[in-house]
């Protein structure tokens, strides 16, 4: 069965950088999640798009944007990149935002240098 | 809003002997449960969820899991564990159906041979 597909797999920037990272949901599923885990840390919920739209929102910084694609794929943008800013970045897809569906990608590793 | 507590940071068991991981929620209605397994670096795997039903969920790996609300508990449980099981683990909740989930701060499960 087809899964989450997070690119890149790993990802090194210097500090004030901008990274890009992507993330194409189960085919038909049309609810992303972001999610952000620091080093010893449990993953903290970022933000989510349902149809495209922004559904909810945590603990983004103001440097981070996200947006949702016609295709349902999500892009989670990063500028000015901070030491503090590398951890791994989980996607997860749900289909109409339900919570049994979850189902997460293997995420990206952004190292900021 | 809804969260979630693991009150063990670390657990060391010997291999073969049984095993209990502790979570706790809060939630007014009847949450939806998860328990999830990483190993370092890697991603989050599912081993169990529960929404509705049979309050004893059967999970991969040998592990299973007891829904109970007049403790607001959700316990994570293997008769006897693996070297292999050596990892963090993470309780998360969602409020409802229609909610992303939250992580609690897992526990750290070691094995002594």
């Amino acid at each position: 069965a087809a899964g989450v597909i997070q690119s890149p797999r790993h990802l090194i920037k210097e500090k004030r950088e901008t990274a890009t990272l992507k993330c194409y949901p189960i085919p038909r599923h049309d609810t992303v999640y972001w999610y952000q885990q620091g080093p010893g840390q449990d993953p903290q919920f970022l933000i989510s798009f349902y149809e495209k739209m922004q559904s909810d929102k945590g603990s983004i910084p103001d440097r981070f944007s996200a947006q949702q694609f016609s295709d349902y794929h999500s892009e989670l943008n990063m500028s000015s990149l901070e030491l503090g800013d590398s951890a791994l970045y989980f996607c997860a897809s749900s289909l109409g935002r339900r919570a049994d569906g979850y189902t997460f990608g293997s995420g990206t590793r952004l190292t900021v240098v | 809003a809804q969260s979630v507590t693991q009150p063990d940071i670390h657990i060391t068991v010997s291999e073969g002997a049984s095993l209990e991981l502790r979570c706790n929620y809060s939630y007014g209605a009847t949450p939806y449960l998860f328990w999830y397994v990483q190993s370092p670096g890697q991603g989050l795997q599912l081993l169990l969820k529960y929404f509705s039903g049979d309050t004893l969920v059967q999970g991969i790996k040998g592990f299973e899991a007891e829904f109970k609300r007049s403790q607001s508990s959700f316990n994570l449980r293997k008769p006897s564990v693996h070297w292999s099981d050596a990892a963090e683990y993470f309780c998360a909740v969602g409020a409802g159906r229609d909610d992303k989930i939250i992580f609690g701060k897992g526990t750290r499960l070691h094995i002594l041979p």
